[in-house]
């Protein structure tokens, strides 16, 4: 069975803050796929990363970066300089093979002026 | 365009009656999803299909029902043995053999 563990509920930060959501994963398959979505007030979920299990290289993609380390199980996600628009909740998932998503309980981030 | 439509966007229901819940897409996806979403939670599995005429039970299938007679819709009926079934539901689907989910922008339902 698949699990994704986001530890942190919510996270308060003060616009331009730099700030990481943590995202830890369990499988006992070695092809799997990562996710993160954001999920602002409207509902609707916006795709943001999938990276599979044999690309660990980092990925930076404006303000956005993610670290994959499988040594840890882990799929990191850093905004930097934050702004009021990233706040959101913000959902890790996990895919096996090409069957349905296990999402995270996700982190909740309230980006203040 | 293309896309997930999901109908409507707010559903009241009273309890004890059965609601259907509309998902469509134009994407030509063989495989459909359904997911619920509680303050907390995050989202959850209920159903899937992955073609047309068939479909499997998620985490939590439990008074709900779906059928999948068309490869663009894929309803969801939530009874009334469904003892909380005020939620935030969504939609989404994928290409079969794919990573590449779409999702909908959801249904809130409330029962009072």
């Amino acid at each position: 069975a698949q699990k994704v563990t986001q530890a942190q509920t919510e996270i308060s930060v003060v616009e331009k803050e730099d700030v990481t959501l943590d995202c830890v994963y369990e499988t006992r398959d070695t092809t799997y796929y990562l996710f993160w979505y954001k999920q602002p007030p409207s509902g609707e979920l916006v795709f943001l990363i999938r990276r599979n299990s044999f690309d660990e290289q980092n990925e930076i993609s404006g303000r956005y970066s993610w670290n994959f380390q499988k040594s840890t199980s882990s799929f990191n996600f850093t905004i930097t300089a934050s702004q009021v628009v990233d706040s959101a909740v913000y959902f890790c998932a996990l895919s096996v093979g090409y069957s349905t998503l296990t999402f995270g309980k996700g982190t909740m981030l309230l980006v203040s002026p | 365009d293309g896309g997930i439509t999901q109908s409507p966007k707010y559903l009241f229901r009273k309890e004890g009656q059965n609601v259907t819940l509309s998902c469509e897409q134009n994407l030509n996806h063989d495989a459909m999803y359904w997911y619920r979403q509680d303050p907390g939670q995050g989202l959850r599995l209920i159903y899937y299909s992955q073609i047309v005429n068939d479909f499997q039970k998620g985490d939590i299938a439990e008074g709900y029902s779906v059928s999948r007679e068309k490869k663009e819709s894929f309803p969801l009926t939530v009874t009334s043995a469904q003892k909380n079934p005020t939620a935030f539901y969504l939609c989404a689907s994928s290409p079969t053999g794919s990573q590449g989910y779409t999702f909908g922008s959801g249904t809130r339902l409330t029962v009072v």
